[in-house]
């Protein structure tokens, strides 16, 4: 078991250029969620998929900021165009099924995002 | 607006000391408990969590939790601490009803010196 994979583990672009976070969940597991980490809003659930359909994307913060599944092993997050205040660490978690909560929740290790 | 606190964003102890981190939820109705651990540039791991049944959660590497329904709390303790649980600790709540997302808190991030 490879675990959630993300990529890259750390990014630094220049405000106003885009950027793309990659995912790769764990085989099986069918609803993913994307999580920002800062110091000062602690995590936050961006958006989550099920079965490779968005439920809730009420988390993300500005139009600036999508998120696609296409299918069940892949999902990105795009943030176009970044800005300074998107500095921040995106986690990507996995678990098998939305709502059953003997299956944990599995994290990726994270992309550190730097927008200078 | 459903809520999760931790009250501490700190806590320092000396190897071998108990620790408690606190948690507190804003809400009695209907709800799903959990502890995650962050290790330093690592995703988080589930240590406990708590469904149904006994209110007093027995984790991973020693900790255990107790889920108080009158004080909506779900403090994690762990007796005898090692240098090795040195990482940031954070609570989760999933109330009954709502889709499948977790409110998280803010994290504390626990100390253990030698």
């Amino acid at each position: 078991d490879a675990g959630v994979i993300q990529s890259p583990r750390h990014e630094v672009t220049e405000m106003g250029q885009e950027v793309t976070l990659r995912c790769k969940p764990i085989s099986g597991h069918n609803s993913l969620f994307w999580y920002r980490q800062t110091m000062m809003r602690g995590l936050e659930l961006l958006i989550y998929f099920n079965n490779n359909v968005p439920i809730d994307d009420s988390g993300m913060p500005e139009d600036r900021f999508s998120a696609k599944m296409p299918n069940a092993s892949f999902s990105t997050l795009k943030i176009q165009p970044s800005e300074p205040r998107d500095s921040a660490v995106y986690f990507c978690a996995s678990r098998m099924g939305l709502r059953t909560y003997n299956s944990p929740l599995h994290f990726g290790n994270g992309t550190r995002l730097t927008v200078t | 607006a459903q809520s999760v606190t931790q009250l501490d964003s700190q806590v320092p102890v000396f190897e071998e000391a108990p620790v408690e981190l606190r948690c507190n939820y804003s809400s009695s109705v209907s709800v799903y408990l959990f502890w995650y651990v962050q290790y330093p540039n690592q995703g988080l791991q589930l240590l406990l969590k708590y469904l149904s049944g006994s209110t007093l959660v027995k984790g991973i590497n020693g900790f255990e939790a107790e889920f108080n329904k009158s004080q909506t709390s779900f403090h994690l303790r762990k007796p005898s601490v090692h240098i090795s649980d040195t990482a940031e600790y954070f609570c989760a709540v999933k109330w009954g009803g709502s889709q499948g997302n977790l409110i998280f808190g803010k994290g504390t991030k626990l100390s253990v010196k030698p």
